[in-house]
């Protein structure tokens, strides 16, 4: 049971650059998320998806965009990089009829912005 | 309105020796909530859960934490530290699928 699966791990980007994380959960749950951690600030909430075909801000959606591209799955895109955007990216899912309030967490995106 | 204070940033114990990480909350409504550990370069699992039911509530790897309303505390206990204990721990309040997260607590175990 893979459970929630985002890529790439680890990435280095140069200010300015674009790119996406990918995240999938096969747990067939309706509500999807994209954190970031900051050291000493825990997790912040970036987007979310309550079900499939909606989104949602968070509380530092600047600088981000998502799609929710089916159930299983939720991209979060940085259009340009900035170095404030550095961070480690968690992707996560939730259902409350499968999972009651438990969120279950992806292994996490390192991403550098140089 | 919602928020969650985990009391120590970093805890510091010796193996076999009792572990106590404190979180208090505060929510206009009866809250879930949550402690998550998170080792080194991974994501964050799941160690147990509070649901409006027992108000002691037993995880995984041998946690405990007892929720306490009057007190609005949700502590996070373990008997006996094991050197695999070393780790992040998050305190999470629950409302109206809206979560929010404690700082977090490092935890360190000296052999």
């Amino acid at each position: 049971n893979a459970g929630v699966t985002q890529t790439p791990k680890f990435q280095v980007l140069k200010t300015g650059q674009s790119m996406t994380l990918q995240c999938a959960q096969d747990m067939n749950h309706n509500s999807m998320y994209w954190y970031r951690q900051d050291p000493g600030m825990g997790l912040r909430l970036i987007y979310y998806s309550a079900s499939e075909g909606t989104t949602d801000k968070g509380e530092v959606p600047n600088g981000y965009n998502v799609s929710r591209l089916n159930k299983r799955e939720f991209s979060l895109r940085l259009e340009s990089a900035a170095p404030s955007q550095t961070s480690v990216y968690f992707c996560a899912s939730s259902d409350v009829r499968l999972s009651g309030n438990t969120i279950y967490f992806g292994e996490g995106s390192w991403l550098t912005v140089v | 309105a919602q928020s969650v204070t985990q009391l120590d940033s970093h805890v510091s114990v010796s193996e076999g020796t009792p572990v106590l990480l404190r979180c208090n909350y505060s929510s206009s409504y009866s809250p879930s909530l949550f402690w998550y550990v998170q080792h080194p370069n991974k994501g964050l699992q799941l160690l147990l859960k509070y649901t409006s039911a027992a108000t002691l509530v037993k995880g995984i790897n041998g946690f405990e934490a007892e929720f306490k309303k009057s007190e609005t505390s949700f502590h996070l206990t373990k008997p006996s530290a094991h050197m695999s204990d070393a780790a992040e721990y998050f305190c999470v309040v629950r409302v109206a699928g809206k979560s929010t997260f404690g700082d977090g607590t490092t935890l360190t175990v000296k052999p």
